[in-house]
């Protein structure tokens, strides 16, 4: 059970829009910052988001990031095939004094 | 370029020790906050360590406490994880991971894992 929780799965055809949800507590989303991860299966994970609504250089403008109390969300437009794969998002929680990770939303 | 490339997994036995290590090169390493995150096999991905820039301050995932230990050798542009009193929870794809000037910011460049296999 992963503290910061994302829908398992989701689906879209090429083209299309998804938005992936992040759900979190006061203790990690509700007071610091959100990143966001893409993993292609067999490599290892890439920075999407930063601070909640960053793109690292070469990050194209199809991807943005929200964040609102305690929730956060990546938005994706315009799907290729190449963003197949799971995106995690993350952040810090003070309560357990570490990093948190969602559990992982799997893109086909 | 920024690299970070991890080496040190094998397949180890319940109970063992092991080391692990990741190189850095292309920016200022002691700048740089420096992670270990790993990856049970058909599994999310699981925040495990965290050091400062001159290892004095370090934190870590409670399933690790006491087990594990994170150091960084600036002078070598490297980071490590000693791992103890392994088990088979343990077994994982590690990731080291470049963050930023704090512990808050994010995982900017990731390596490619090593992986740890722990198996009797």
């Amino acid at each position: 059970q992963s503290v910061l929780t994302q829908p398992p799965s989701m689906s879209a055809a090429p083209g299309q829009r998804v938005i992936i949800s992040c759900f979190g507590s006061s203790s990690n989303i509700g007071n610091n910052h959100v990143s966001w991860y893409h993993q292609i299966p067999g490599t290892a994970p890439k920075l999407l988001i930063y601070d909640n609504n960053k793109r690292p250089s070469g990050i194209p403008d199809r991807f943005s990031g929200s964040k609102s109390d305690t929730s956060a969300t990546l938005d994706i437009t315009g799907l290729q095939t190449g963003d197949e794969g799971a995106y995690y998002c993350a952040t810090w929680d003070y309560r357990l004094g570490g990093w948190v990770f969602g559990g992982g939303t799997k893109l086909t | 370029e920024v690299k970070v490339g991890e080496s040190g997994g094998v397949v180890v036995q319940p109970g063992g020790s092991l080391t692990l290590s990741c190189a850095a090169s292309g920016f200022a390493f002691d700048d740089h906050v420096m992670h270990w995150v790993r990856q049970a096999p058909g599994k999310g991905l699981e925040w495990v360590s965290t050091v400062n820039w001159d290892g004095s301050v370090t934190y870590y995932t409670e399933s690790v406490k006491g087990r594990f230990a994170v150091s960084r050798g600036n002078s070598k542009n490297s980071l490590y994880l000693q791992m103890n009193y392994l088990s088979v929870d343990d077994t994982a794809m590690y990731y080291c991971a470049r963050g930023g000037n704090t512990n808050l910011d994010a995982f900017g460049f990731w390596g490619q894992g090593t992986l740890v296999t722990v198996s009797s």
